[in-house]
């Protein structure tokens, strides 16, 4: 089985604070996505990497920056964090063969901004 | 932007009966429609899947169909069974894909 694992499944934050969101996958999957979760909202995208060290905008990467040094890990970072950036984010990973492919996700982890 | 838009936003059914979420997209280079389950606390998952090459495809219960000229794209569930109660959420897209706002689908028994 696929297993997509976030560090942290719930975190309380202060504003202007700097927040670290690590995510590893253990399939070799090229791919890593983060998206965030707002009810009424659906899942946005807010980086994803398609190789080591490459990344690419999703469509609100506004205040967020991404970090994957090694192929199994994708960090995302909020370098201050805003009560707006409260969410649940989620880590996903895929295999992709010329072409989109299944998204395997974290738990997910719930971030408190105070 | 590109987007996708997803309804209804709530639906309810009574256990054997049907259920149909439909979708429409904007991105007309869209190839990949995927579609997720979200119970309550867990992680979205992949239940079916289908590529524009293809109009129509069924899993037991489950079927997805695609008019790309329309840009449409709905799930149908069939003989619905209390534990299909989830959000469900569609998807389209290419390499990367955009996702609808979800349906929270309740079958009551």
């Amino acid at each position: 089985d696929v297993k997509v694992t976030q560090s942290s499944r719930y975190l309380v934050k202060r504003t202007g604070e700097k927040v670290f969101l690590e995510c590893v996958q253990d399939m070799d999957h090229e791919n890593m996505f983060w998206y965030r979760q707002d009810p009424g909202l659906g899942l946005r995208l807010i980086y994803f990497s398609y190789d080591v060290k490459m990344k690419e905008k999703g469509d609100i990467p506004e205040g967020y920056s991404v970090s994957r040094e090694k192929k199994e890990r994708f960090s995302l970072i909020l370098e201050s964090a805003s009560t707006n950036q409260t969410s649940m984010y989620l880590c996903a990973s895929s295999f992709q063969t010329g072409g989109a492919g299944e998204l395997f996700f974290g738990e997910g982890s719930r971030l408190t901004v105070l | 932007g590109e987007n996708v838009e997803q309804h209804p936003s709530t639906l309810s059914v009574q256990e054997g009966d049907s259920a149909v979420i439909k979708c429409t997209y904007s991105d007309s280079a869209s190839n990949y429609f995927p579609w997720y389950k979200q119970e309550l606390g867990k992680r979205p998952q992949l239940i079916i899947d289908i590529r524009s090459n293809v109009g129509e495809k069924k899993d037991q219960r489950i079927a997805v169909t695609l008019n790309k000229t329309a840009k449409h794209f709905s799930l149908h569930i069939t003989e619905t069974q209390p534990e299909d109660s989830a959000v469900y959420f569609c998807a389209a897209g290419t390499y990367k894909y955009i996702f609808g706002t979800g349906t929270r689908l309740k079958v009551l028994a």
